[in-house]
């Protein structure tokens, strides 16, 4: 099935360094939303984007609507040990009449000590 | 609040067997969808219901069957098993284009 193009697979920093990533798509979506995974656990839902250009925060977490629609990033500043995990990017288009979500493949954040 | 809760957690089955998962969405979403994950893999879309009529299907096969009920719980059927069908099965309700997931059904095929 069909996946966004989420980058970087895999990242290694520090405490108190800042992370970003991002996603692409080929194809436009009306929200994008990002995800957070711990093991054995559903995603948790971290920000939620609605308009094309809308910058939101939550905490420490910052992220991009892109203005073509076709792609999104997610900063996170100041990491701290509980930031591991796997963060999915997800964006949301109406298919007929389903709202569905297309997922990127996930970037797996380690934090150092 | 309850969040979003499936059952059973985990399950083991054997090929060519059939398998009911369960989901109840959070009060008051109307809307369930099921996805499935594979390890190393984002979730793909497998069904939307909404108000208890199938909404969207993604690229799953016919052994594929879900269904919504009056109180908006939901259930996905797989039948006649496959190895490849091992996955995480996530449950999520959603309001206003937002998803809230469940913990997961962890099938495992053998």
């Amino acid at each position: 099935g069909q996946q966004l193009n989420q980058s970087p697979q895999s990242m290694f920093i520090q405490e108190g360094e800042d992370v970003s990533m991002n996603c692409t798509s080929s194809s436009i979506f009306n929200t994008w939303l990002w995800y957070k995974q711990d093991p054995g656990e559903g995603p948790v839902l971290l920000i939620a984007l609605y308009k094309a250009g809308e910058l939101t925060s939550n905490g420490r977490l910052t992220a991009q609507f892109g203005i073509t629609r076709k792609d999104s990033f997610l900063n996170i500043s100041a990491s701290i040990p509980s930031d591991v995990g796997i963060y999915f990017c997800a964006g949301g288009a109406l298919s007929g009449s389903a709202r569905q979500l297309t997922f990127g493949s996930g970037t797996q954040l380690t934090v150092l000590p | 609040d309850a969040g979003v809760t499936q059952s059973p957690t985990h399950l083991i089955k054997t090929r060519g067997q059939q398998v009911t998962l369960r989901c109840s969405p959070i009060s008051g979403h109307k809307s369930v969808s099921w996805y499935q994950q594979v390890l190393g893999q984002g979730p793909q879309f497998i069904f939307q219901y909404y108000e208890k009529e199938e909404r969207g299907r993604g690229n799953f096969p016919d052994r594929f069957s879900a269904r919504q009920f009056p109180n908006y719980s939901s259930e996905l059927n797989v039948n006649a098993l496959l190895l490849g069908d091992s996955a995480l099965y996530l449950c999520a309700s959603s309001v206003r284009g937002e998803a809230f997931f469940g913990q997961g059904t962890r099938l495992t095929v053998v």
